[in-house]
């Protein structure tokens, strides 16, 4: 059985630029969810996803933005990338009303 | 909103030696609680979670953590530490179960062990 797997694992980019990230959830999962991790720091809730709808969001701005396909997976979507945007995105799969978000490997970025 | 609050930036705790990783958490009501561990460079692996019931919990790898109602804590345990515990330990809480909701990460505690 297949974990939360993500794509890319590595990626950089110059700011102004966009970049899409994606995650497929575990086998059995409806939910993802979306985290920013900056170096030494804890993750950071973008937004969760359920029945390819946005259903909550943290404190990011619009230029972070996804969308969740039929099969469940999602991708994460940077637009005007800044220096700033440079960290580890961690994506979360669960089901719907369970309590364990199981993480994903992450895709680091940076932006130069 | 709800915060949480790992006090401790790093530790360095022998091998062998019990370990406690410290987590205040701030919410009105009684929250979902996880601790979580990161090797570097990898996801977050969930070591245990407490939503209620019985306050001491256990988790994989010998670990085990206590809620505290009146004190905001649910701390970290363990009793005999090993080298391949040396990682990144993250406290979160969650709200509506964790499964529909996001989850708050304190900033971590870097665990270090000394041979």
């Amino acid at each position: 059985d297949a974990g939360v797997t993500q794509s890319p694992t590595h990626l950089i980019k110059t700011r102004g630029q966009q970049v899409t990230l994606r995650c497929s959830p575990k086998s059995g999962h409806d939910t993802v969810s979306w985290y920013q991790q900056a170096l030494g720091q804890g993750p950071q809730f973008i937004f969760q996803y359920y029945e390819e709808e946005e259903r909550q969001r943290g404190n990011f701005p619009d230029r972070f933005s996804g969308h969740q396909f039929p099969n469940y997976s999602s991708e994460l979507n940077v637009n005007a990338l800044l220096l700033g945007d440079s960290a580890l995105y961690l994506c979360a799969s669960s089901r719907r009303g369970w309590e364990t978000q199981y993480f994903g490997p992450g895709t680091r970025l940076l932006v130069l | 909103a709800q915060s949480v609050t790992q006090p401790d930036i790093h530790i360095t705790v022998s091998e062998g030696a019990s370990l406690e990783l410290r987590c205040n958490y701030s919410y009105g009501a009684t929250p979902y609680l996880f601790w979580y561990v990161q090797s570097p460079g990898q996801g977050l692996q969930l070591l245990l979670k407490y939503f209620s019931g019985d306050t001491l919990v256990q988790g994989i790898k010998g670990f085990e953590a206590e809620f505290k109602r009146s004190q905001s804590s649910f701390n970290l345990r363990k009793p005999s530490v090993h080298w391949s515990d040396a990682a990144e330990y993250f406290c979160a809480v969650g709200v509506s179960g964790g499964g529909a909701d996001g989850l708050t990460f304190g900033k971590g505690t870097h665990l270090i062990i000394q041979p």
